[in-house]
Formats: structure tokens, sequence, C-alpha cells
């Protein structure tokens, strides 16, 4: 089971960052995103498809339409910038996506 | 506050097999959903999951890998340890333990540790 990431994003600061992970029939299971900042552990930012964990800013937001998911960054802001992986189950296994990089410049 | 630390060796040999220890504090294994997972990234790479365990006894594994792996646990010493065969280059990552509730995501990571697998 593969999950497929853009491999790169690039916004100017301010504009809203999408980005998009898909799967066969990722609409029926969950999704997590997290961000990975260099030399970083990789830290939880969406939880149950839309869900915010405490302390993670409301400009991160999740979404899901069909087989696609979606991390949204609103007024995406340097400190942003960041490798982004989803995450899902399948078969009783964690699958992640390849990852996104992220640039705001 | 849960915490996780990962520890082993910083190289191992082609063809040897990798010990990690993960120890932890914060949780207990002793509640079925607990889990402590195993998860690498190769250097400029993107994360792979490698194997989870809960305090049920489950056992899982990434099926790529599965015949390379093994899961244990140490309840009273709050560790949890991956043992993985025949290291190869490729093989040459970090590995990093994190926390698990149930079906869910890792919602807390140790730092990780850099294996390196050279001749």
């Amino acid at each position: 089971y593969d999950l497929t990431q853009p491999p790169s994003v690039s916004v100017s600061p301010g504009q809203a960052a999408r980005i998009t992970c898909s799967g066969d029939k990722l609409g029926k299971k969950f999704a997590w995103w997290y961000q990975q900042k260099p030399g970083q552990t990789p830290v939880l930012v969406v939880s149950l498809d839309d869900k915010r964990p405490s302390g993670i800013p409301e400009r991160y937001s999740g979404s899901k339409s069909g087989d696609t998911a979606t991390l949204t960054i609103s007024g995406a802001q340097e400190l942003d910038e960041a490798d982004y992986y989803c995450q899902a189950w399948s078969g009783g296994s964690v699958i992640f996506g390849g990852g996104t990089k992220l640039t705001v410049l | 506050q849960m915490s996780l630390k990962e520890s082993g060796p910083t190289v191992v040999k082609p063809t040897e097999t990798l010990t990690l220890t993960c120890i932890f504090s914060g949780f207990s294994l002793s509640e079925s959903e607990a889990g402590v997972g195993w998860i690498r990234q190769p250097p400029g790479k993107a994360l792979e999951w490698l194997s989870l365990l809960f305090g049920s006894g489950d056992e899982r594994y990434n099926p790529s890998l599965s015949n390379r792996l093994r899961i244990t646990s140490d309840p009273s010493k709050n560790e949890v340890v991956l043992t993985m065969t025949n290291m190869d280059p490729v093989d040459t990552a970090t590995y990093f333990c994190a926390h698990i509730t149930g079906i869910d995501a890792f919602d807390f990571w140790g730092r990780g540790t850099l294996i390196t697998v050279s001749s």
C-alpha cells in the first residue's frame, strides 16, 4: 500500500500551502500528518484526518476528499518550512507517505 | 510526560544483527492499547515504519522486512528491543522509537540514533 505525496511545494509567505496525500481507499481510512524540521524528530500536526493536537497552531488544518487527504497551512510562515509526511494504516501496518518538502520564500 | 530514548551501536558490519533498545517512561505497556514502534529514516530520505508492539502482546511488522525483524519487551525495565538481522549498507539510517495508543499515530518520539552499516 502506498501513499503518494508531491516531493515539493513552494509558496510565498502569507499564502496558503496545500500538501496532498493520495492512496487507494484512503477515503475509508484515517490520515495523520507530521512535520519534521532538519535534524529534529517528527511532530504530529494533524490527527484523524482533521483534528489538531494540543499546541499546534490554528493555521494547520486537515481535510479529505475522496481518496486524497490534504494538509493546509493557512498564511504559511518561514518557520513552517519543513518536510511533511502523511501516515495511514493498511492491513494492520503503518504506512508513511514519501514526504513533501515545503519551501516558504 | 512521556519520554523515549534509543540506544544501540553506532556502527554494525554487513551481515551482522542489529539490536536496538528503547527505554521509555511516562507510560506502561501493561495497558493493552499502549504501544512502542520503531521507525527509521535513511539520510535525506523518508520515514519508514519497521515494527510495533502493543501492551496486549500484539506484534506488527513491516511486511517487506518482517523476515529480518523481531520486537520484544521487558515490562519490568520499561524497555522494547528491536533486532534486525543480516544488516546491509542500505540499512544505514536514523532509527527512532515512538509511543502509540491503539490504531493511531506516533505521538511521542525518541531523538533517534544513527546506525551506520559499514565494514
